[in-house]
């Protein structure tokens, strides 16, 4: 099993929609947790950090769930500028490790 | 502040021949990386550097090499390049710490024929 998994898509979703994405992780002992986002041709960057109680930021909701080692993005009244690709990644020890991503297309 | 900063950002090599990708961070950052971004096979870590001084290897190592030259510069060399190692890579850095966040640098397009 892969340290962390993510549905690769493409999530095809109309403007205003709300689109969620979940990604798996298999190591436990996993102590932090993040969502990039990467335009094509372009380096990843930090959508948010994502903590044990679940945070929000504007129209974006992360979730952690250590129980069934998970984490989650909800992405609400989406724009067609939310349109990238989108990486959850987990700190284990001194590295870390990335899914290979969920593309996400927001359709007019 | 620039952030961290690769060169060059296109190469094309031949089969055989080697170079070294640099990387530069401008942030103080203690831990700098290394990973290599293929379609479909997501962001692969080559090698890391959790502080200066220290390098160990990721998920890909073989066929590189890395110099951890000061707190700012982590360079990767590639001894012979092959066909394979044609990818984008992409240098990162972060403040040591259970939060820290990861900076990217623009990447490396390299083409091996």
């Amino acid at each position: 099993r892969k340290e962390v998994e993510q549905d690769p898509g493409p999530f095809n979703v109309p403007e205003g929609a709300t689109v969620a994405f979940n990604c798996t992780y298999s190591n436990s002992a996993s102590q932090s947790f993040f969502w990039y986002r990467q335009d094509c041709r372009k380096e990843p960057k930090l959508l948010m950090s994502v903590y044990s109680s679940g945070n929000e930021d504007g129209r974006f909701t992360a979730q952690l769930n250590r129980a069934s080692q998970y984490i989650s993005l909800l992405i609400r009244d989406s724009k067609l500028s939310d349109s990238a690709t989108y990486l959850c990644a987990v700190r284990l020890d001194d590295k870390i490790i990335f899914g290979k991503g969920t593309r996400l297309h927001i359709l007019p | 502040n620039a952030g961290v900063t690769q060169t060059p950002k296109f190469q094309v090599l031949k089969t055989g021949q080697s170079m070294t990708l640099q990387c530069a961070q401008d942030m103080n950052h203690n831990s700098m990386y290394w990973y290599r971004q293929d379609p479909g096979m997501g962001l692969r870590l080559i090698y890391y550097s959790a502080s200066e001084g220290t390098t160990d290897k990721g998920e890909v190592p073989n066929g590189y090499n890395v110099s951890r030259l000061n707190k700012r510069e982590f360079s990767l060399r590639l001894e012979s390049a092959a066909p394979s190692q044609t990818s984008v890579y992409f240098c990162a850095s972060s403040e040591a710490g259970s939060l820290d966040t990861q900076y990217f640098g623009p990447g490396t397009r390299l083409t091996v024929l």
